[in-house]
């Protein structure tokens, strides 16, 4: 069961350059999100995608893309990085808000 | 605004104490409530949710929260901590009309000395 899974789980990046995260969930759920946890700060939704084809903000939008490229996968765009990007992203996904999350295992990113 | 709030930042406990967790939301509707548990280095996993019913949830390992109402309310409880229960516990809640998205408190680290 491999439930969500994140790649790459590490990234060193310089600033101004682009990376993709990417994410990928086998439970067939409709819902998928990006969240990036920094220290005192919790979890920040940053795009969230309700069902395939749809995309929306969270709270700490500016500066990613998103794309729903299929029902199983939901990637992370970092058009150019900047060192308040510096993070753990998680990826997480659900069938319906009563279910919670099911989490990835994170990315650490580092923009230098 | 709708929002979570956890007041305790860093717990320290030792092993068999008893453990209480605050957490509280601001939002007179429907919410579901969630706890879920970080242990060092891993990922976030469900510990336990409410969203009807017996306002007394038991979770895994232990756990159980109890949802009141009428003080906006959904504390985490453990009779008797292990060393193993050393994490991050960050409350959770889904507000009526955003049921798909869940906000979360800021967490509450907790350490358990053997």
């Amino acid at each position: 069961n491999a439930g969500v899974t994140q790649t790459p789980k590490f990234q060193v990046l310089k600033t101004g350059q682009s990376m993709t995260l990417q994410c990928a969930q086998d439970m067939n759920h409709n819902s998928m999100y990006w969240y990036r946890q920094d220290p005192g700060m919790g979890l920040r939704l940053i795009y969230y995608s309700a069902s395939e084809g749809t995309t929306d903000k969270g709270e700490v939008p500016n500066g990613y893309n998103v794309s729903r490229l299929n029902k199983r996968e939901f990637s992370l765009r970092l058009e150019s990085a900047a060192p308040s990007q510096t993070s753990v992203y998680f990826c997480a996904s659900t069938e319906g808000g009563v279910d919670g999350y099911t989490f990835g295992s994170g990315t650490r990113l580092t923009v230098v | 605004a709708q929002s979570v709030s956890q007041h305790n930042h860093h717990v320290i406990l030792s092993e068999a104490a008893s453990l209480e967790l605050g957490c509280n939301y601001s939002y007179g509707g429907t919410v579901n409530l969630f706890w879920y548990v970080q242990y060092p280095g891993q990922h976030l996993q469900l510990l336990l949710k409410y969203f009807s019913g017996d306002p007394l949830v038991k979770g895994i390992k232990g756990f159980e929260a109890e949802f009141i109402k009428s003080k906006f309310s959904f504390n985490l409880r453990k009779p008797s901590v292990q060393w193993s229960d050393t994490a991050e516990y960050f409350c959770a809640v889904t507000f009526s009309g955003g049921y798909q998205k869940v906000t979360f408190g800021i967490g509450t680290k907790l350490q358990v000395i053997p």
